[in-house]
């Protein structure tokens, strides 16, 4: 099931921009997830968030997660054009969700222009 | 490296004819496996939970009959796709957990002509 709601549904940055996506969900979590997705392929794990976290940062990502808000924002720095991707966030509810313990959103296209 | 490889990566078939597609844990057991639809530009879909050794369990909308799907071994789930036809092309991707987070194939491009 989605419960996930990503904004923008697609961005279009310059090389060495940063890129900012945007999640909102309903329910409450457990831990929040990122995930890559590359035109044609699987998803790849980006980053996990715990309920009880705020922000958390991996090379040039970095997640924040405002639970009062029921929203989790993925900033990537310095872009590159191999980031050009579909963006998802996946939540993991503390009850309910689906049978793989995820709940995808929608997704944000994003294209790094060289 | 891949921990999850599924194959093919792409096929093309004739509408009626059934397909196979393989999901294997390259490194790790894995008694669950997961099997996901995603139409151009959506997100993925959840079809499906593979069990190994027992019947799979399928989301509500899913049609078992259409959608078989085997987890005759821990390292290896298949879903075949029964007498397909255009409606049933889209792009289907498995996973399996090993410690969290899940870890996706690569999917397979699946077009039925």
């Amino acid at each position: 099931s989605q419960q996930g709601e990503e904004d923008p549904q697609a961005l279009s940055i310059q090389e060495g921009e940063n890129a900012t996506m945007n999640c909102s969900y309903k329910t409450s979590i457990n831990n929040l997830q990122w995930y890559r997705q590359n035109s044609g392929r699987g998803l790849v794990h980006l980053i996990l968030i715990r309920s009880n976290e705020r922000e958390k940062h991996s090379g040039r990502l970095r997640v924040t997660l405002d639970t009062s808000k029921k929203s989790s924002s993925l900033l990537i720095t310095a872009s590159r054009a191999a980031d050009t991707a579909s963006y998802f966030c996946a939540t993991v509810e503390i009850s309910g969700g689906g049978a793989d313990g995820l709940t995808f959103g929608k997704g944000t296209h994003l294209i790094i222009q060289p | 490296g891949a921990v999850v490889s599924q194959h093919p990566s792409w096929v093309i078939c004739k509408s009626g004819t059934s397909v196979k597609i393989e999901c294997r844990s390259l490194d790790f057991q894995a008694t669950t496996m997961f099997w996901y639809r995603q139409f151009p530009k959506q997100s993925l879909m959840l079809m499906a939970t593979s069990n190994e050794g027992s019947k799979a369990t399928y989301e509500q909308g899913v049609e078992k009959d259409k959608f078989l799907i085997n987890h005759a071994s821990l390292t290896l789930s298949t879903l075949t796709v029964t007498s397909a036809h255009p409606e049933d092309s889209s792009f289907y991707i498995c996973s399996a957990s090993r410690n969290s987070p899940l870890h996706f194939g690569n999917g397979t491009r699946l077009t039925v002509t």
